[in-house]
C-alpha cells in the first residue's frame, strides 16, 4: 500500500494567515493527489484533484501543488469558514489511502 | 445536483452482517468513467477506504477489509449496497458513501452523502 503522511497534525492560525500543510507519500503518485476540507459531523469535502486542480466552487484561496512524492495545499488567507480538518488522498494505486489529517485550529 | 443516502441500522451486535445502501439521486449510477465506493471514520479517527464498484459490478476492496467486505450494485434502483461481515468493535464507524471522477479507476471522491454511524456492541 502507498502510506501517505501529513504534517502537522495540527497546525493553530489567525484570519489573514497564509498556510500550508504538507503531505507525503511513501512512493511516487504522479500528480494522483486530492485534497479534503472535513467540519465536525460533516462528510469530507474535495477541494483540489490532480494536485493542483481546483474543484468547481471552490474558492480560490486554496491551491495545490507538488508532484511525485511531495505536495502542499496552501490557504492564502485564511477565512473563519476555514477552520476545519484537512485530508490528503492518493488515487494512482486503487488501493486509495488516506494522509492522517491535519487539524486547522484558532490561534 | 447529485445527492448520495446511506441508510441501514445504527447499531449492531458482535458477529453480526453490516448491510448499508446508498441511494444515488440527481445523477444515473450507470455512467462510465463514475465509480462508487464506500469509506469509513471510527469516531475521532482518519478515513479509510473500504471498496468500490462500477456500474457493470466490478469491484474493488481494501485488502485490509477483502475477506469480509461484498460491495454490490442495483442499476435499475440506482442504488449500491455495502455488506461487512463478522463485525467487532474496531468496525464502529460513520460510514460514508460517494462517487468517484477518473479514468481507470484514477478517481477521486467528488461527491459524498452525509454519513452513517454505526455502533458495534455486545
Amino acid at each position: 500500500d502507498i502510506q501517505m503522511t501529513q504534517s502537522p497534525s495540527t497546525l493553530s492560525a489567525s484570519v489573514g494567515d497564509r498556510v500550508t500543510i504538507t503531505c507525503r507519500a511513501s512512493q511516487s503518485i504522479s500528480s494522483w493527489l486530492a485534497w479534503y476540507q472535513q467540519k465536525p459531523g460533516k462528510a469530507p469535502k474535495l477541494l483540489i484533484y490532480r494536485a493542483s486542480s481546483l474543484e468547481s466552487g471552490v474558492p480560490s484561496r486554496f491551491s495545490g501543488s507538488g508532484a511525485g512524492t511531495e505536495f502542499t495545499l496552501t490557504i492564502s488567507s485564511l477565512q473563519p469558514d476555514d477552520f476545519a480538518t484537512y485530508f490528503c488522498q492518493q488515487y494512482d494505486s486503487y488501493l486509495y489511502t488516506f494522509g492522517q489529517g491535519t487539524k486547522l485550529e484558532m490561534k | 445536483q447529485l445527492q448520495l443516502q446511506e441508510s441501514g441500522p445504527g447499531l449492531m451486535k458482535f458477529s453480526e452482517t453490516l448491510s448499508l445502501t446508498c441511494s444515488v439521486s440527481g445523477g444515473s449510477i450507470s455512467r462510465i468513467n463514475y465509480y462508487w465506493g464506500w469509506i469509513r471514520q471510527p469516531p475521532g479517527k482518519g478515513l479509510e477506504w473500504i471498496g468500490t464498484i462500477d456500474y457493470r459490478g466490478n469491484t474493488n476492496y481494501n485488502p485490509s477489509l477483502k475477506s469480509r467486505v461484498t460491495i454490490s450494485v442495483d442499476t435499475s434502483k440506482n442504488q449500491f449496497s455495502l455488506k461487512l461481515s463478522s463485525v467487532t468493535a474496531a468496525d464502529t464507524a460513520v460510514y460514508y458513501c460517494a462517487r468517484l471522477s477518473g479514468y481507470d479507476l484514477r478517481a477521486r471522491f467528488d461527491s459524498w452523502g452525509q454519513g452513517t454511524l454505526v455502533t458495534v456492541s455486545s
